[in-house]
């Protein structure tokens, strides 16, 4: 069974600028999440899909960043426009069920870097 | 607001000599609480999830127990290849998502 993919698995961008992260659960797998780690924090959740659904946004930071997930497939995190704090590890994790003695799998990860 | 607390942040060990990780949380109703390890550069990695005071698992050389305030991760006789960030998470009953500590990063000397 492939895992979680995500690509890049670096960027560097310049503030202002615009970045795109993707995320490929496995397959099967309706519940994505994202989640991001900044420098010294502990790992903080973004946004839970269900499906093409978003079914939480709560820890979505402000507008400046989008979650889509097409056709209930991979899903994508675009920053726009990048800030310095916005610098991290974005992680995606994915998970087939509800119930009980379920694990999340969680990708490698994205590290952003915003100079 | 759900919170998650690991001590200690950093543990040295003697290959061979054996330890506890400590996770205290406070959840609005706990719906499971999870532990995963994490190598640098890669992803968090599932080892357990836990669901009630007194819920005890075991994987290898790793034991998790759950109390109603805490669970703790025993490591016995470990090995230089068990070095890692091994962190830990709740969820809540009227949630999805996960809380994380902080972690607590392990080094296993040869």
């Amino acid at each position: 069974e492939a895992g979680v993919t995500q690509f890049p698995s670096h960027s560097v961008i310049e503030k202002g600028q615009t970045v795109t992260l993707r995320c490929d659960p496995i397959s099967g797998h309706d519940n994505l999440y994202w989640y991001r780690r900044v420098m010294g924090k502990e790992i903080k959740f973004l946004l839970h899909f269900v499906k093409e659904s978003k079914q939480d946004e709560s820890g979505m930071p402000n507008n400046r960043f989008l979650a889509e997930r097409t056709g209930g497939t991979y899903s994508t995190l675009k920053v726009q426009p990048a800030e310095l704090e916005d610098s991290g590890v974005y992680f995606c994790a994915s998970s087939g069920s509800t119930g009980p003695n379920y694990g999340y799998t969680f990708g490698s990860g994205t590290r952003l870097t915003v100079v | 607001e759900d919170q998650v607390t690991q001590s200690p942040e950093a543990l040295r060990l003697q290959e061979g000599e054996s330890s506890s990780l400590n996770c205290s949380y406070t959840v609005s109703g706990l719906r499971g609480l999870f532990w995963y390890r994490q190598d640098p550069g890669k992803g968090p990695e599932f080892l357990f999830t836990l669901y009630s005071a007194g819920e005890e698992k075991e994987k290898e050389r790793l034991k998790a127990t759950l109390t109603k305030k805490e669970s703790f991760l025993h490591i016995t006789a470990p090995k230089p290849e068990d070095s890692a960030t091994y962190l830990c998470a709740v969820q809540a009953n009227s949630a999805r998502q996960l809380t994380f500590g902080s972690g607590t990063q392990l080094t296993v000397l040869p």
